[in-house]
């Protein structure tokens, strides 16, 4: 089925240790977006890349990084996960860049920091 | 920043009736969206509407640009209504979503 695929759904981090979440689209979207979901609260940008080959802090970009491998697939690391990065985090996408193209959601990675 | 309030917060419906949520937004905006997160998480576009009036099947949204509200209207709901409504605005490409309404519609 077309649209964004990410990985892993779920995952448990000591403090301190690190980890890759991917995202991949299928649907020839030029723009990506990193989001997290905290409880009670609306989606907060971590990073976006409005293009291929480029890549541009959010709301809350601090204790990430972001890589856009190529036009398909946007990754979030975390390299020194802190118990304040568990979160529900959502990767999404759009045909362009901006926020007047609507959005395609992945189904999230639910993500606990112990 | 953009301030952006979503009203009710909670909203518990019998099956079929109708109802009406809101977005108030603090600043003029480019771009307006409503999403729908499912029980499971999941988040589905539902309107890009920065202004005026679009429908789709129950759902439709209202964007009035220049009093700076959004309405979004649910008809005859069903229980897969449920979830959290989420107001999204922006300007470029850092939008600023509300805290969402939680609609729970009950059969």
């Amino acid at each position: 089925n077309a649209g964004v695929t990410q990985t892993p759904k779920f995952q448990v981090l000591k403090t301190g240790q690190s980890m890759t979440l991917q995202c991949a689209q299928d649907m020839n979207h030029n723009s990506m977006y990193w989001y997290r979901q905290d409880p009670g609260m609306g989606l907060r940008l971590i990073y976006y890349s409005a293009s291929e080959g480029t890549t541009d802090k959010g709301e809350v970009p601090n204790g990430y990084n972001v890589s856009r491998l190529n036009k398909r697939e946007f990754s979030l690391r975390l390299e020194s996960a802190a118990p304040s990065q568990t979160s529900v985090y959502f990767c999404a996408s759009s045909e362009a860049k901006g926020f007047n193209y609507g959005y395609t959601f992945g189904s999230g990675t639910r993500l606990t920091v112990v | 920043g953009i301030q952006v309030e979503q009203s009710p917060p909670d909203l518990i419906l019998q099956e079929g009736a109708n109802s009406t949520l809101r977005c108030n937004f603090s600043d003029s905006v480019n771009n307006l969206q409503w999403f729908h997160q499912n029980p499971w998480g999941q988040l589905i576009n539902l309107f890009y509407i920065p202004s005026g009036t679009k429908q789709n099947g129950r759902l439709s949204a209202t964007t009035v640009a220049t009093e700076r509200y959004s309405l979004l209207y649910i008809s005859s709901s069903q229980t897969t209504d449920s979830g959290v409504y989420f107001c999204a605005v922006g300007g470029s490409y850092i939008p600023t979503f509300g805290r969402g309404t939680s609609l729970i519609v009950h059969p």
